[in-house]
């Protein structure tokens, strides 16, 4: 059966420290990947998506992510944390064209210390 | 503003009642959805329209109903509310096909007492 799955329920980093979520799925195909961010309140925002090719993908707010096929693994990486990214971060599985089913992995909360 | 919004943001109603979700999206979309998101965060799909035809019905009971009058709207009208209802209800839309990320609404908090 198709999954994603978040290791990490909750993730404390520094301000300013690197930061990178963690992200594994189960799909017997290759599947269309995202990463939402969703802050208090709000609904979720599109940080970055792959479909195909490059495999190191960027995306908004200065996140990047990087697709790893023998590891099923898709990984949300920053730099350099700020305080404004403390939030939920929730990874996706887009499953075949024209299903419209996106399966969400259970999230993982994002702490941020100045 | 171009977005998928719903109404209303919060929605506190007790065990037995009848309450509807509105969403609208103006993104000339042609996928719609709704999510459940319970109090451990966990998004869960509940109905999928495209152009106004069910396609996704997961296992939901039947006291919720979606309605798509058009392309544009998608609501959700849940009967003989329980406590077990209450959760983030997301509504969310997509373009047609080849798993075009999808644009969320800023939720409906329900609590059913």
């Amino acid at each position: 059966a198709q999954s994603v799955t978040q290791p990490d329920i909750h993730i404390t980093v520094s301000e300013g420290a690197s930061l990178e979520l963690r992200c594994n799925y189960s799909y017997g195909a290759t599947p269309y990947l995202f990463w939402y961010v969703q802050s208090p309140g709000q609904g979720l925002q599109l940080l970055l998506k792959y479909f195909s090719g490059d495999t190191l993908v960027q995306g908004i707010k200065g996140f990047e992510a990087e697709f790893k096929r023998s590891q099923s693994s898709f990984n949300l990486r920053k730099p350099s944390v700020h305080w404004s990214d403390a939030a939920e971060y929730f990874c996706a599985v887009g499953l075949t064209s024209g299903t419209y089913k996106y399966i969400f992995g259970t999230g993982t909360r994002l702490k941020v210390l100045a | 503003d171009t977005a998928v919004s719903q109404t209303p943001k919060y929605l506190v109603t007790q065990m037995g009642n009848d309450k509807s979700i509105k969403c609208e999206q103006n993104l000339g979309h042609d996928t719609m959805y709704w999510y459940k998101q319970d109090s451990k965060k966990f998004l869960k799909i509940m109905f999928s329209y495209n152009n106004k035809e069910l396609i996704i019905n997961e296992t939901v009971p039947n006291r919720f109903s979606p309605k798509s009058p058009d392309k544009a709207h998608l609501n959700l009208h849940i009967n003989s509310l329980e406590l077990g209802d209450s959760a983030v209800y997301f509504c969310a839309s997509s373009r047609d096909g080849d798993n075009s990320p999808l644009h969320f609404g800023n939720g409906t908090r329900l609590t059913v007492t």
